[in-house]
């Protein structure tokens, strides 16, 4: 099974709310990753953890908000976000073997800041 | 630093009609390659995959071998079908200690039937 889920699919969100993206995975992969996917581009890499510790924070501002409560669930806490933040959000998951490894991606959630 | 280039697209075919969507890399290393495919309205899936020099990787018909000498990937079909139609992304692994996947802009496909 290589299956990374995320809830919910689609979020509207005014600019003053609070709200959270979810993403699951039982893989056993022990590193995990939040991206960004504007249209027409390739994912922008945000967070990434590594056996539950923030690893890699790629400059984000901190109106995201990510946590990793268990080797399986990541979320990311969105608050007072801009118009300029909706998006395609896609979490990952990827384990190391010694041929190397793979990202594995979820559907995402469509996000729209109003 | 790491970096992918592949094709401008949109690339638009017939269906049964031959692929190639090329793409390069440069890397310092031996990076992993992998060319990864989003459907409309969907996540990025896995398409295939090699780790080492003259690997050939394949799936679903297609396929795509690591070529240190050109540093290139190109991935390849000899008939595709209307549900080829997404885009697809070549990328290749940054092995330092950030784990990270590096992504080139990608190239839409569009296959008429």
């Amino acid at each position: 099974d290589t299956e990374v889920t995320q809830t919910p699919k689609h979020l509207v969100m005014g600019m003053t709310n609070k709200k959270s993206l979810k993403c699951e995975q039982h893989m056993g992969h022990r590193a995990m990753y939040w991206y960004k996917q504007k249209a027409k581009k390739p994912p922008e890499l945000m967070f990434v953890y590594s056996y539950e510790k923030l690893s890699i924070n790629e400059s984000v501002p901190s109106r995201f908000s990510p946590e990793c409560p268990n080797s399986s669930l990541l979320n990311l806490h969105l608050h007072a976000l801009q118009p300029e933040d909706s998006a395609l959000y896609l979490c990952a998951s990827s384990s190391r073997s010694l041929l190397g490894y793979e990202q594995y991606f979820g559907p995402g959630t469509r996000l729209t800041v109003t | 630093g790491n970096s992918v280039t592949q094709m401008e697209g949109p690339v638009t075919l017939s269906e049964e009609a031959f692929l190639t969507i090329n793409c390069t890399y440069t890397a310092t290393g031996y990076p992993s390659l992998f060319w990864y495919v989003q459907y409309p309205g969907e996540g990025l899936q896995l398409l295939l995959k090699a780790t080492k020099a003259d690997d050939k990787g394949s799936n679903k018909g297609f396929e795509a071998t690591y070529r240190k000498e050109t540093t290139s990937f190109h991935l390849e079909k000899g008939s595709v079908q209307v549900s080829d139609s997404a885009v697809y992304f070549c990328a290749l692994s940054d092995q330092g200690r950030d784990d990270k996947i590096i992504f080139g802009k990608g190239t839409r496909l569009h296959i008429l039937p």
